[in-house]
């Protein structure tokens, strides 16, 4: 039981560039969210999802997209990079309205 | 916008002393929840207060709520090395049938040796 997995751990970008980042559960949880962490921001809701195919914005969407085609993945989509994207990303998942399980992260550097 | 506002922004205690951290909101809640963050990982779940308690326990950790002040204590007792990470509160709110966390800034905890 891995929990929630996050790829990749670690990526630099160049303004402009695009990128994809994928969240996997394996809770057979029916909800799952996108945050970034800035230094001294504590972490921002991007978008969410209520379950397979459905998505929303939440905080801060602008500049991303999501996917969820499978119950298990959520996708984090960055069509045109910024410096502004540079945070870290943090995936988590909810069987309802409690406890949320993180993933450990992925470090996005844009150039 | 930020909801929880945790104070102080950062604590460093010896080991063995207690740690108090403090969070404070400003909407009414029906939950409120502590994460501890260590140093590049994800956060894990600490412990939940509903806004009908006033007081959790957990091992170590003893949670306050005082709905009236729109604020939460969290307490860790009897430090250890391994409790230096950073601590967030979050509050809740559903948006459309899905619980939206928001979460505060973090207490960065460093215990001495």
């Amino acid at each position: 039981n891995a929990g929630v997995t996050q790829t990749p751990k670690f990526r630099v970008l160049k303004t402009g560039q695009s990128m994809t980042l994928l969240c996997a559960q394996d809770m057979n949880h029916e909800y799952m969210y996108w945050y970034r962490q800035d230094p001294g921001m504590g972490l921002r809701l991007i978008h969410y999802s209520v379950g397979e195919g459905t998505t929303a914005k939440g905080e801060v969407p602008d500049g991303y997209n999501v996917s969820r085609l499978k119950k298990q993945n959520f996708l984090l989509g960055l069509e045109s990079a910024a410096p502004s994207q540079t945070s870290v990303y943090f995936c988590a998942s909810s069987t309802g309205p409690e406890t949320q399980y993180f993933g450990p992260g992925t470090r996005l550097l844009v150039l | 916008s930020q909801q929880g506002e945790e104070d102080p922004q950062a604590l460093s205690i010896q080991e063995g002393e207690n740690a108090t951290m403090n969070c404070s909101y400003k909407t009414s809640i029906n939950n409120l929840q502590w994460y501890r963050q260590n140093s590049g990982r994800g956060l894990v779940h600490l412990i939940l207060i509903r806004s009908n308690e006033r007081e959790k326990h957990s091992g170590r950790l003893r949670v306050t709520l005082d709905t009236s002040k729109k604020s939460s204590s969290l307490l860790i007792t009897a430090s250890r090395a391994a409790d230096t990470a950073s601590y967030f509160c979050a509050t809740d709110n559903f948006l459309q049938g899905a619980q939206k966390l928001v979460f505060g800034q973090g207490t960065r905890l460093t215990i001495n040796p």
